[in-house]
């Protein structure tokens, strides 16, 4: 089955440790996107990726860094200069951009907790 | 900017009754695209119906469908017929036309389907 995927699913780290979070997808996408979720509110972006070894920052980059060596795979890296880190991070795909009736397709998800 | 705006933080329907989730949005831009998704409490964001600016007709997905009224930037999701499994957190979200690549996310609406 195509899809993407994301883990772990719950994630806890001390504070100033970085952590990365896994993003693969199997649906052959050429765009891969990473978001924050917090209690109550909508999702905002991190980063996005349009191509291979290419990146660009959303609205809320600081404190997060993105790599795109592979077309499968987006993964984010939490480092100990983001503020707030404990939130809840979704990972989303989609074909040729540019086009606005493409839809985005998301992952299941990872819950990080920062203490 | 874009802004999507959500008005309703929770709504509860009976089963098998239509409900309609309210969204308006502002931007300046001529072309855009407008988005639907469903959030169990699982995690996962699901795609429900998409509707482009330029679209002369509401679309429409199965027990969904989207009441577009463009001039007063109104982009309502229409549920028929609810069923319990409705129950859960519906974003929507503009994408603007011209090759951005950024969703705008409302704050979302908590539906809850009562048997």
């Amino acid at each position: 089955d195509g899809g993407i995927t994301q883990s772990p699913k719950y994630l806890f780290r001390k504070e100033g440790q970085n952590v990365t979070l896994s993003c693969e997808q199997n649906l052959n996408h050429d765009a891969m996107y990473w978001y924050r979720q917090d209690p109550g509110q909508g999702l905002r972006l991190i980063y996005y990726s349009q191509i291979v070894n290419d990146f660009q920052k959303g609205d809320i980059a600081e404190g997060y860094s993105v790599s795109r060596e592979k077309k499968e795979s987006f993964p984010l890296t939490v480092t100990s200069a983001q503020k707030n880190p404990t939130a809840f991070y979704l990972c989303a795909s989609s074909t040729i951009p540019g086009t606005e009736a493409y839809e985005q397709y998301f992952g299941p998800g990872t819950r990080l907790t920062v203490t | 900017a874009q802004k999507i705006t959500q008005t309703q933080p929770g709504m509860f329907v009976q089963e098998k009754e239509a409900v309609t989730l309210d969204c308006t949005y502002d931007t300046s831009d001529q072309s855009y695209g407008l988005f639907w998704y469903k959030q169990p409490s699982s995690g996962e964001m699901i795609f429900l119906i998409y509707q482009g600016s330029y679209d002369e007709q509401n679309a429409t997905e199965g027990r969904y469908s989207l009441n577009f009224q463009k001039a007063r930037k109104s982009a309502n999701l229409v549920i028929s017929a609810s069923q319990l499994g409705d129950s859960a957190m519906y974003f929507c979200a503009m994408r603007a036309g011209g090759g951005s690549e950024k969703l705008v996310f409302g704050k979302g609406t908590k539906l809850t389907v009562n048997p």
